[in-house]
């Protein structure tokens, strides 16, 4: 089956630590994005990619790093500089613009919630 | 002024009830839109994409005002079951390529 898979679902990390989260599809689709939500608020977008090989900050880029060397992954590094990176992590994919130049649907893996500790 | 506004609610209503949610933009390039439905810690699923001429799907009506900058999304005969979280999306037709912009979320609660 097609989907977008995020790995680990639970993850905890001691302060200090760098840590790395997987996301992985196998729709397709050229452009992918990462999400951060905390308790009651909505989605930050924090890096997307467009194509494999490039890669744009979002609204809170700052503390994070991604990579886009393969079209099916979008690994996101959470640093130590990351002041407040407890959060639950969102992973999307979607594909390029169609023919319209109108965007379709993003699909969205389960999520990973980091806990620091 | 935030890119996409939405009242968080909660809005609390009767099984039955016809419930309207409205989602403002403030980018008028704005070319895509979407509501999306998020369940407590679950991750966000389309529930519909919202066209110019608008967009009936069952008991769902989603609606785009351009010369307002804003959407809606209308529920009619609402169940227990359409409890959630209801996030709308926005997306500039240019310069921000496939930038997703979500709102902040609506919450429905949906009572007997």
């Amino acid at each position: 089956d097609g989907g977008i898979t995020q790995s680990p679902k639970y993850l905890f990390r001691k302060e200090g630590q760098n840590v790395t989260l997987s996301c992985e599809q196998n729709l397709n689709h050229d452009a992918m994005y990462w999400y951060r939500q905390d308790p009651g608020q909505g989605l930050r977008l924090i890096y997307y990619s467009q194509i494999v090989n490039d890669f744009q900050k979002g609204d809170i880029a700052e503390g994070y790093s991604v990579s886009r060397e393969k079209k099916e992954s979008f690994p996101l590094t959470v640093t130590s500089a990351q002041k407040n990176p407890t959060a639950f992590y969102l992973c999307a994919s979607s594909p390029s613009l169609g023919d319209r130049g109108l965007n379709t649907e993003a699909f969205f893996g389960q999520g990973t919630r980091l806990t620091v500790v | 002024r935030k890119e996409v506004e939405q009242d968080p609610g909660p809005f609390n209503v009767p099984e039955g009830a016809t419930v309207a949610f409205n989602c403002t933009y403030s980018n008028s390039a704005s070319q895509s839109f979407f509501w999306y439905r998020q369940d407590c810690r679950k991750e966000p699923k389309l529930l519909m994409s919202v066209y110019s001429s608008g967009n009936e799907d069952g008991r769902f009506t989603a609606q785009l005002n351009r010369a307002s900058q804003y959407i809606s999304l209308l529920i009619r005969d609402s169940k227990l079951s359409d409890s959630a979280t209801y996030l709308c999306v926005v997306i500039p037709l240019t310069g921000g390529g496939n930038k997703l912009t979500f709102g902040t979320g609506t919450q429905l609660k949906v009572e007997l």
